[in-house]
């Protein structure tokens, strides 16, 4: 069975740092792409960014509203994928999910998703 | 970058009813669209990819239609335990884009 599981979301003062992580179980990580993304009541869903898979390098994309301040990077040893949170922002408060992608680049899978607040 | 319309962002419907959700992308995104139903504080579940194919493990009552700009997502005979949100993604490029969500409440 597919399991994704987040976890790392918290309170963080404006500036500050966070470091999401993102468990799988049930599939090789090294095969998927895996995506993060957001939900905020007022925004609705935002895609965040993208890890390719191993075939693929690993290589990243992200969304505009994130680029230089958000980082993807993964650990297949642990079956993880992580989202390194800089310079934070009020406006990233949201719940924090990642997907399993598929080759036709549809997600399969979403996690339970992470709270993220943003507050002084 | 592609804009997902999705309409409308609310409707009431009884059980038995045939109801349908519109998307509309622009520019046009060909099949690369799907449909998630997502229920209050749980994660979004994938229903329906390549615009009309059926997820593994979701009944056939949830069928999708369209390409190019316009789609929809139909549920043939609402039952109680289809009562959520539904939202549509487009993945054919960067920034993947979603619409707004439909909230279908019980009348």
């Amino acid at each position: 069975e597919v399991q994704l599981v987040e976890s790392g979301g918290g309170l963080v003062q404006p500036g500050g740092s966070l470091r999401l992580s993102c468990a799988a179980s049930g599939f090789t990580l090294s095969d998927h792409y895996m995506d993060w993304v957001r939900q905020t009541p007022g925004k609705g869903l935002e895609w965040v960014g993208r890890s390719r898979n191993k075939a693929n390098s690993y290589t990243t994309e992200y969304a505009a509203s994130v680029k230089g301040r958000f980082t993807i990077s993964r650990d297949d040893s642990k079956n993880s994928v992580y989202l390194q949170m800089n310079s934070l922002q009020t406006d990233d408060t949201a719940v924090y999910f990642c997907a399993r992608v598929s080759s036709n680049y549809y997600y399969l899978d979403w996690g339970q998703g992470t709270l993220v607040t943003v507050s002084s | 970058d592609i804009q997902m319309t999705q309409s409308p962002s609310s409707l009431s419907a009884s059980v038995g009813d045939r109801v349908t959700i519109t998307c509309r992308a622009s520019p046009g995104i060909s099949k690369s669209l799907a449909w998630f139903q997502q229920k209050p504080g749980k994660a979004p579940k994938s229903l329906i990819y390549a615009a009309s194919s059926l997820q593994s493990g979701v009944p056939s009552k949830f069928s999708g239609s369209g390409s190019g700009t316009d789609f929809t997502l139909t549920i043939s005979s609402l039952q109680p335990e289809d009562f959520a949100t539904y939202f549509c993604q487009q993945y054919a490029s960067y920034p993947l884009s979603f619409g707004g969500g439909t909230k279908v409440e019980i009348k």
